[in-house]
């Protein structure tokens, strides 16, 4: 069963700040994606990672992909208020297998 | 853009009640997904749909069906909803063949009283 595990799960960190979110998971892919939901909303698709060593940048977030170790990262530079959401990342099982898996989730408050 | 619509935004409804939620989209993706979001357990997967009529069961498909007769329209069924089915629903789309990101729905915040 493919288990797809982020940390930290909450994170609350000061304005101008640089962090990373985790994410792993446990079994062979190359294919992953992040998510951004505003309390109440639904879910945007923020990055498409499809190969080994994939780098994504939009803004202040920069998401990588590193399918040997299982992990992707998204990185916040100089974080600004207006990223406060909760962050998900998601893995495609394997080829045929149309379905996600959805990791728990990050909630991230940026405090001014 | 890509755009998946969900019939109802908030939906109060009685226990015992049937009840539909809808989800139509504009992309002609051959997938149809319905999730359920709850605080702490993420999205769980409760039917996906790969083509019309056909469906394959999730992760939690007790007391829930799904019809889609419509390439376009992919409908949750709540036989007989139960106060424990409230909850936020999310319907998605996405292109066959993977490498590509599902699109979800605004949402539809479901109370069973």
């Amino acid at each position: 069963e493919l288990k797809v595990e982020q940390n930290p799960l909450f994170l609350s960190m000061q304005e101008g700040k640089n962090y990373t979110i985790y994410c792993n998971y446990s079994t062979t892919s190359d294919r992953l994606y992040w998510y951004r939901q505003d309390p109440g909303k639904s879910l945007e698709s923020l990055f498409v990672l499809l190969s080994n060593g994939a780098v994504k940048q939009e803004g202040r977030l920069m998401a990588s992909l590193d399918t040997k170790a299982r992990l992707s990262t998204l990185h916040i530079t100089a974080a600004v208020h207006d990223l406060s959401a909760t962050y998900f990342c998601a893995v495609d099982k394997d080829f045929g297998n149309e379905k996600l898996t959805f990791g728990t989730g990050t909630r991230l408050t940026i405090i001014p | 853009d890509v755009k998946v619509t969900q019939s109802s935004r908030y939906l109060v409804k009685r226990t015992g009640e049937k009840v539909f939620l809808e989800c139509v989209q504009d992309m002609d993706h051959e997938n149809m997904f319905w999730y359920r979001q709850d605080p702490g357990l993420g999205l769980r997967l409760i039917y996906f749909s790969y083509d019309v009529k056909m469906k394959e069961k999730g992760d939690i498909p007790e007391g829930y069906s799904v019809s889609r007769e419509k390439k376009e329209r992919f409908s949750l069924i709540l036989e007989s909803a139960s106060t424990n089915q409230t909850s936020m629903y999310l319907c998605a789309s996405r292109v066959a063949g993977g490498q590509y990101e599902q699109y979800f729905g605004p949402g539809t915040r479901l109370t069973v009283t």
